[in-house]
């Protein structure tokens, strides 16, 4: 079946740093990779998408890496600010239905 | 443009009630999906819903159910609640359905006792 899993539940940084989040899943057929934002007492919100067909795409002060060959999605985000700090998914998108990640909690301390 | 709106945000009841939630989408939307989200198993999907039909389905038992309505608004329904239903309903809209990023409500908080 479709699982999309993220490497660590918690990642820690330091205020001004690069901050990589890992995904990997596990259904070739996605059509669209998606990452989310979610804040406390908040629905998830939407960062940066890729399609299938493309390796990597930047947005503003976020990249989205794609590695098809080992299925491993990823999350860069520059020079990591407070607001930062959340819980991020990844999401694997097929034909209307989103599987999603467990989630990474990104903590930023200043 | 105001954005997807659950009701209601917080209830309790007990085993063996039901509860319907409610999601407005964004306007001009015709997709709504619907999700779990629970401290242990993260975000569950539970079905989508285009254009009144139901689209894509989750692996939730049957006590689970929905419905869209011509206007795009949607409702799901849970019978013979569980203590185990306790847990954030996300409601998402998107344009088409198939492609692009999913815009979601702030949820309805449903506590079981």
């Amino acid at each position: 079946g479709e699982s999309v899993g993220l490497h660590l539940p918690t990642l820690s940084v330091q205020e001004g740093d690069n901050s990589i989040i890992n995904c990997a899943y596990s259904n070739s057929a996605s059509d669209y990779f998606i990452w989310y934002k979610q804040e406390s007492g908040k629905g998830p919100q939407f960062i940066i998408d890729i399609r299938s067909n493309m390796d990597k795409r930047q947005g503003q002060r976020v990249t989205v890496l794609l590695n098809k060959t080992v299925k491993h999605l990823s999350l860069q985000i520059a020079a990591t600010q407070p607001g930062d700090s959340a819980v991020y998914f990844c999401a694997e998108r097929n034909a209307g239905k989103s599987t999603f990640g467990d989630g990474t909690t990104l903590t930023v301390k200043p | 443009k105001a954005g997807v709106t659950q009701t209601p945000r917080y209830l309790i009841k007990t085993r063996g009630q039901q509860v319907t939630l409610s999601c407005s989408p964004i306007s001009g939307h015709r997709s709504v999906s619907w999700y779990q989200q629970t401290p242990g198993q993260g975000l569950q999907f539970l079905f989508e819903y285009f254009s009144e039909t139901q689209r894509n389905k989750g692996n939730f038992p049957g006590r689970f159910s929905g419905r869209q309505f011509s206007n795009s608004r949607s409702e799901m329904n849970v019978s013979t609640l569980e203590l185990g239903d306790s847990a954030l309903y996300l409601c998402a809209s998107a344009l088409a359905g198939g492609a692009g990023e999913l815009f979601f409500g702030e949820g309805s908080r449903l506590t079981v006792l």
